[in-house]
């Protein structure tokens, strides 16, 4: 069955550095999308990602934040200058069309020291 | 936006009995309401769906039902097993173009063998 994968498992990274969390969506999806959740709430939105754009984003995702699909295959979300509060849980999703099932990943989980 | 709301946050059943939890949800337009199950150190798993035009929809031992009107929707897992033991999260979304989900604040259902 397909499924989701997310790569790195875990990051630790100091504050101030820029990290890079990747996906790679189930191939035959269109739409794209990355949600956070810190330890022991709930998971947040953070962006949608539809032909080559953004097509929602939330609150959280800010200037600091950048979403890219560098090939036919991978999706990625940077984070250019990491704060302590980014450390949580980021998961990426995907759905074969806008508002269906979104399978997500395994997720990776972010320490900001 | 919406606002989702779930109760209880914890639930503990002994195994062979049901569970039931219960969402609400602010934004009337929204029409698609998947619920999802996180085991420990996972990504969410969708479990079940449900759209605005179905009134309940059961897939073996869960099932779910929605009622429109009072902007609720309740999850429903008959014959509860260990291995039902988890973090269960409904969400609620306008269907359509990249609309994201916003999760409720998650069930911890433990079943006692």
């Amino acid at each position: 069955e397909p499924e989701v994968t997310q790569t790195p498992s875990h990051q630790v990274t100091q504050m101030g550095q820029e990290v890079i969390l990747r996906c790679v969506p189930i191939s035959n999806h269109l739409y794209f999308y990355w949600y956070r959740q810190i330890l022991g709430q709930k998971v947040e939105f953070l962006v949608s990602f539809y032909n080559n754009e953004i097509s929602e984003k939330s609150e959280i995702f800010d200037d600091q934040f950048s979403v890219e699909r560098p090939d036919g295959s991978n999706f990625t979300l940077k984070i250019r200058s990491t704060k302590l509060e980014d450390s949580a849980m980021y998961f990426c999703a995907s759905s074969e069309r806008g508002g269906r099932a979104q399978y997500f990943g395994p997720g990776t989980r972010l320490l900001v020291l | 936006g919406e606002n989702v709301e779930q109760h209880p946050s914890t639930l503990s059943v002994q195994e062979g009995d049901s569970a039931v939890i219960k969402c609400t949800y602010s934004d009337s337009a929204s029409n698609y309401f998947p619920w999802y199950k996180q085991e420990l150190g996972k990504g969410p798993q969708l479990i079940i769906d449900i759209r605005s035009n179905v009134g309940e929809k059961k897939d073996q031992r869960i099932a779910v039902t929605l009622n429109k009107t009072a902007k609720h929707f309740s999850l429903h897992i008959t014959e509860t097993q260990p291995e039902d033991s988890a973090v269960y999260f409904c969400a609620a979304t306008e269907a359509g173009y990249g609309q994201n989900f916003v999760f409720g604040p998650g069930t911890r259902l433990s079943v006692l063998p």
